[in-house]
Parts: structure tokens; C-alpha cells; sequence
């Protein structure tokens, strides 16, 4: 099963652009790369996606390499309310039963 | 638009009784499935279903059990409770099955604690 890789922790100041970065040498070619963030004592919620080409909504923007064996997450101008756990998954079809979550990347954002 | 709603937000169980966690979903999402979320792992997928009538294991699905029969409601029953089952619990659902283009809507958990 393809996993992913991501630094334990990151930190950021308000304002700034903050680059999540995620390793996933074994991706298939079917794979997409989804990002999710965890608030404080809150469920995942959904960040974005992609599976070839950058992808951007209000939320964020996706940069995946050429080769799609790393992924960034940018957030444009992080504020208070991004700091959170922040998940990097790949979710192929085919097989629901194994769905790897990591640990995630928590991210801190000092005011 | 409520999402996916989860009950109860807090429980405490003494080991060996039993209880049902409850999910539903107003989205009319056919996918819907439990997570266990401990200190230190992942995320981990203890059961699914595809849609109504359908449930499937998941990676830790010991201890447990689901039905599904309606599409917006997919309880999760700990038939015994064990110490080990200790933990925030998560129910998530999307709108299509096998599709690695969905997105999946979470709940806002379930912490249970078994003494």
C-alpha cells in the first residue's frame, strides 16, 4: 500500500505562506493525493486534491511534481485558525479497506 | 445542512457492556464508514459500507460490528467494551463508492472511554 511521508511539525507566523510538504515514492498511477487538516478536538475535514496538474481553491493551493512522488500544500497567508493537523493521504480505487493515514504534519502559527 | 452527525459526543462504559455509536448523513452519500483515531497512530479504518445493505471490514474491525439499512444511518456497536477499545471514534461518508476523486465529509467525533 502506498504511504506517505510528512515532517512531524511545522511552524509559521500569521500572515505568511506556509509549504506542507509530502512524499509519496510509491504512488500509483491511479492514485489521487488528497489533503486533509484536523482542527483541535474536531473531525478531518477536507483541504483539496488532485492527481496530475496544481490544483487551487479558496482554501489552498496543490503543487504535485512532475514525477507525483512529493506534493505541497501552500497556504497563501496562513492566519490563527490554520493551525491544525495536516494530512497527506493517497486514495486509489479499488481498495476501501486500507486507507493510510499518517500522523500528519502539525502546524503551528505564531501570531 | 447538517452533514454528518455523530452521537453521542462523550461516553464512559465499564468493560463488557455494550453500546451503539450513532452516524447519520443527510447528503445522501452511498459510502459511509467508522475510523478509531488513538494518540501516536493514524487514523485507522475499522469498518465500511458501499451503500445500503453492504458492510464491509476494515483494518481493525475486531470488536466491532455495523449494519447499514438505510442509506443515512451506519451505527457502530461494541458488542463487550475492552480497555483497548478507548479512543475517538469517527464516522465519514462520501458520495460515491470506489472513487478516489471524492471527498470525504467527517463527524466530530466520539470520545469513549472503557474503564
Amino acid at each position: 500500500d502506498a504511504k506517505t511521508t510528512q515532517p512531524n511539525s511545522m511552524e509559521s507566523n500569521e500572515e505568511e505562506p506556509v509549504h506542507l510538504p509530502c512524499n509519496h515514492s510509491t504512488i500509483s498511477g491511479t492514485d489521487y493525493i488528497h489533503w486533509y487538516r484536523q482542527l483541535p478536538s474536531q473531525g478531518p475535514e477536507y483541504v483539496i486534491h488532485g492527481l496530475t496538474s496544481n490544483v487551487n481553491n479558496r482554501m489552498a493551493s496543490l503543487a504535485i511534481a512532475e514525477d507525483r512522488k512529493s506534493s505541497t500544500l501552500i497556504l497563501h497567508r496562513a492566519t490563527l485558525r490554520d493551525a491544525a493537523v495536516y494530512y497527506c493521504i493517497l486514495r486509489g480505487a479499488g481498495n476501501n479497506r486500507k486507507l493510510i493515514w499518517g500522523l500528519g504534519t502539525s502546524l503551528a502559527v505564531n501570531p | 445542512n447538517a452533514g454528518v452527525t455523530q452521537t453521542p459526543k462523550f461516553q464512559v462504559l465499564k468493560t463488557g457492556q455494550s453500546m451503539t455509536l450513532q452516524c447519520a448523513q443527510d447528503m445522501n452519500h452511498e459510502y459511509m464508514s467508522w475510523y478509531r483515531q488513538d494518540p501516536g497512530m493514524g487514523l485507522r479504518l475499522i469498518h465500511y459500507s458501499v451503500g445500503a445493505g453492504i458492510t464491509d471490514q476494515g483494518e481493525v474491525p475486531n470488536g466491532y460490528n455495523v449494519s447499514r439499512s438505510t442509506t443515512e444511518d451506519f451505527p457502530l456497536r461494541l458488542l463487550s467494551a475492552a480497555p483497548s477499545q478507548t479512543s475517538v471514534y469517527f464516522c465519514a461518508s462520501s458520495y460515491r463508492v470506489w472513487g478516489s476523486n471524492e471527498k470525504l465529509f467527517f463527524g466530530s467525533g466520539t470520545q469513549l472511554s472503557v474503564l
